[in-house]
């Protein structure tokens, strides 16, 4: 089956602590992309990827990293800087170039920091 | 930076009825999209209708678009109680090749 599969679904981290989410895509697609969502509200664009080896920020950048070394993988890590990471990820790739296209989601992760 | 505004922000309606949902945006667009999303789900692509498109239906969905009025409406005829989710309309910005920006939402509930 073709698709997205993130990891963790539910995440619980210690203050102070960095953790990694991963995004794994078997479509082919040359984008990528990390959301955040927080209860009742839209998504907002943390990171997005193009092509191998490059990426770039979003809206919401700030305390999070991201890296783009195969063109399947795009991780996502929480770093300690980020100041309220409790929310809901989703990440999403798309294929092509040019205007945008469809978006494919994964069924999101989970963080909570306790 | 939201491109997209979905209104109502929560629709109740009876199993059978229409849902109605609009959307709003700011800049001249290529595309706009609209998703659902389960709750505690990802999100699944329903329909894009281009710029030069003023309708669209797929199935029990209709899509519009008034570029002259920047605005998008979604109807969904013959609700069922699966029908229950999230809508969200989502569009390019203005300059942006690759980026989608996303509304708020609504918030779609079919009473059975």
């Amino acid at each position: 089956d073709g698709g997205i599969t993130q990891s963790p679904k539910y995440l619980f981290r210690k203050e102070g602590q960095n953790v990694t989410l991963s995004c794994e895509q078997n479509l082919n697609h040359d984008a990528m992309y990390w959301y955040r969502q927080d209860p009742g509200q839209g998504l907002r664009l943390i990171y997005y990827s193009q092509i191998v080896n490059d990426f770039q920020k979003g809206d919401i950048a700030e305390g999070y990293s991201v890296s783009r070394e195969k063109k399947e993988s795009f991780p996502l890590t929480v770093t300690s800087a980020q100041k309220n990471p409790t929310a809901f990820y989703l990440c999403a790739s798309s294929m092509g170039t040019g205007s945008a296209g469809e978006l494919f989601f994964g069924e999101g992760s989970r963080l909570t920091v306790l | 930076s939201q491109q997209g505004e979905e209104d109502p922000q929560a629709l109740s309606i009876q199993e059978g009825e229409n849902a109605t949902m609009n959307c709003s945006y700011k800049t001249s667009i290529n595309n706009l999209q609209w998703y659902r999303q389960n709750s505690g789900r990802g999100l699944v692509h329903l329909i894009l209708i281009r710029s030069n498109e003023r309708e669209k239906h797929s199935g029990r969905l209709r899509v519009t678009l008034d570029t002259s009025k920047k605005s998008s409406s979604l109807l969904i005829t013959a609700s069922r109680a699966a029908d229950t989710a999230s809508y969200f309309c989502a569009t390019p910005p203005s300059g942006s090749a690759r980026q989608l920006t996303f509304g708020s939402g609504t918030q779609l509930t079919v009473l059975p």
